[in-house]
């Protein structure tokens, strides 16, 4: 069974950093793309960032480029999201998801808020 | 950046009725398309990509179609367990962008 765990969310102060983190099992997770979606309280998905399997190709969306840095680590089944200077705005779950095209798994989410 | 329109914006319908959803694309997406359904406090599930093909295990009262930059989402007899969030999702180019969401309810 395909499963996707993320942690690392929480309270930041605007200006702060944070580093989520997501552990893949179920599938071969060096053989997959991934992806960190985003969902502000009470609105729409949003696109936030891409790495291709091998970490060789990476995106952002706007909102997020030169704040945020996406990374994996293959030995480790896991993909990380480096947030700094967080924003109010960043405030949201955070979901990472797996495919190049279609998200065909997504985990639970974790919540950051930042706010002073 | 392709904007990604979705109407309505929420359907009021009955269960056993047709809910047809529709999503609009700014430019040609192909038939680079997905639909996700997500419900209260969970997170989006994959119900159709490529526009038309059902995931696996998606029950027949779902069915996709369109290409270009029209699609649509219908469910042919709406069970309650339907009742939820649609979002439609371009792949063709990046950065992917989502629709704003048919909230189906009641």
């Amino acid at each position: 069974e395909v499963q996707l765990v993320e942690s690392g969310g929480g309270l930041v102060q605007p200006g702060g950093s944070l580093r989520l983190s997501c552990v893949a099992s179920g599938f071969t997770f060096g053989s997959f793309e991934m992806n960190w979606v985003r969902q502000a309280p009470g609105k729409g998905l949003e696109w936030v960032s891409y790495i291709s399997s091998g970490g060789s190709t990476i995106y952002y969306a706007d909102s997020v480029k030169g704040r945020f840095t996406i990374s994996r680590d293959n030995a480790k089944n896991s993909l990380n999201l480096q947030m700094n200077s967080l924003r109010v705005e960043d405030t949201a779950v955070y979901y990472c998801a797996r495919g190049w095209q279609r998200l065909d798994y997504w985990g639970q989410g974790t919540l950051v808020t930042v706010s002073s | 950046e392709i904007v990604m329109t979705q109407s309505p914006a929420t359907l009021s319908v009955s269960p056993g009725e047709r809910a047809t959803l529709s999503c609009r694309a700014s430019q040609s997406v192909s038939s680079k398309l997905g639909w996700y359904q997500q419900k209260l406090g969970q997170a989006p599930r994959l119900l159709i990509y490529d526009a038309s093909t059902r995931a696996t295990g998606l029950p027949a009262r779902f069915s996709g179609s369109g290409s270009g930059t029209e699609f649509t989402l219908t469910i042919s007899s709406l069970q309650s367990e339907d009742f939820a969030v649609y979002y439609c999702q371009q792949y063709n180019n990046w950065p992917r962008t989502f629709g704003q969401g048919t909230k189906v309810e009641i």
